[in-house]
């Protein structure tokens, strides 16, 4: 199998604060994690690559310095939401992909549920 | 990246047969087209994969003509619970890795 988890599933913050949200593979392991974000209604955007080891690549308009990625093993990438204001109350997905996949498969988690007072 | 075309929504009732068009005229040559099912607040979870011609599993069937400039995916005899957001993405050729999500199709099943 290939399970990716995440943790917290929800989260309520004030704004102003941190929030940080793990991403793990569990019975794998990951070379490159994804981080998405996807507003009600809308579909999912990437908002960066991480490769274990090496910075994270972000997409067009994304803030690197706001959506700190970190991905320290194979297993674990964690995205920082840094000064979280309502606006950035959002679903994030993570995706995890295998070194041997075929075709570049992606593995998703559950997604977090962000909500900034 | 190839960009893709489908349906926002589609109404269908249980026990019937859906199929799902999706269209990516500038597919490369190297893309796989990929299908993926999105319940409310979930991450999305794999259904198919394909390259040409048909593909089938368990769950559904995956046609692709020719020219590969379309796909459609067909869900047999669908289910409550198969209401979903279904989401048609090409790319996972060689040189890159990412997924761009269009917005996909909104399957409603009715009793």
């Amino acid at each position: 199998g290939a399970v990716v988890s995440q943790h917290p599933s929800r989260v309520i913050c004030k704004s102003g604060t941190s929030v940080k949200i793990e991403c793990r593979s569990l019975d794998f392991q990951a070379t490159t994690m994804f981080w998405y974000r996807q507003f009600p209604k809308q579909s999912l955007m990437l908002m960066a690559t991480s490769n274990e080891g090496s910075k994270a690549t972000y997409e067009q308009g994304v803030e690197k310095d706001k959506f700190l990625i970190n991905h320290a093993s194979l297993t674990l990438s964690t995205l920082t939401v840094t000064s979280a204001h309502p606006e950035d109350s959002s679903f994030y997905i993570c995706s995890a992909q295998r070194p041997d996949s075929k075709n570049n498969e992606q593995f998703f988690g559950p997604g977090t549920r962000l909500t900034v007072l | 990246l190839a960009k893709t075309t489908q349906p926002i929504s589609m109404d269908s009732y249980e026990g019937q047969e859906v199929n799902i068009t999706c269209s990516h005229n500038n597919i490369a040559t190297n893309d796989y087209i990929t299908w993926y099912q999105q319940f409310p607040s979930q991450g999305p979870r794999f259904i198919i994969q394909g390259y040409k011609t048909k593909v089938t599993n368990e769950v559904a069937s995956l046609f692709i003509p020719a020219d590969r400039k379309s796909s459609t995916l067909s869900l047999p005899r669908v289910s409550l619970s198969d209401t979903a957001v279904y989401y048609c993405l090409v790319g996972g050729g060689s040189g890159y890795s990412t997924l761009t999500f269009g917005k996909g199709t909104m399957l409603l099943v009715s009793p």
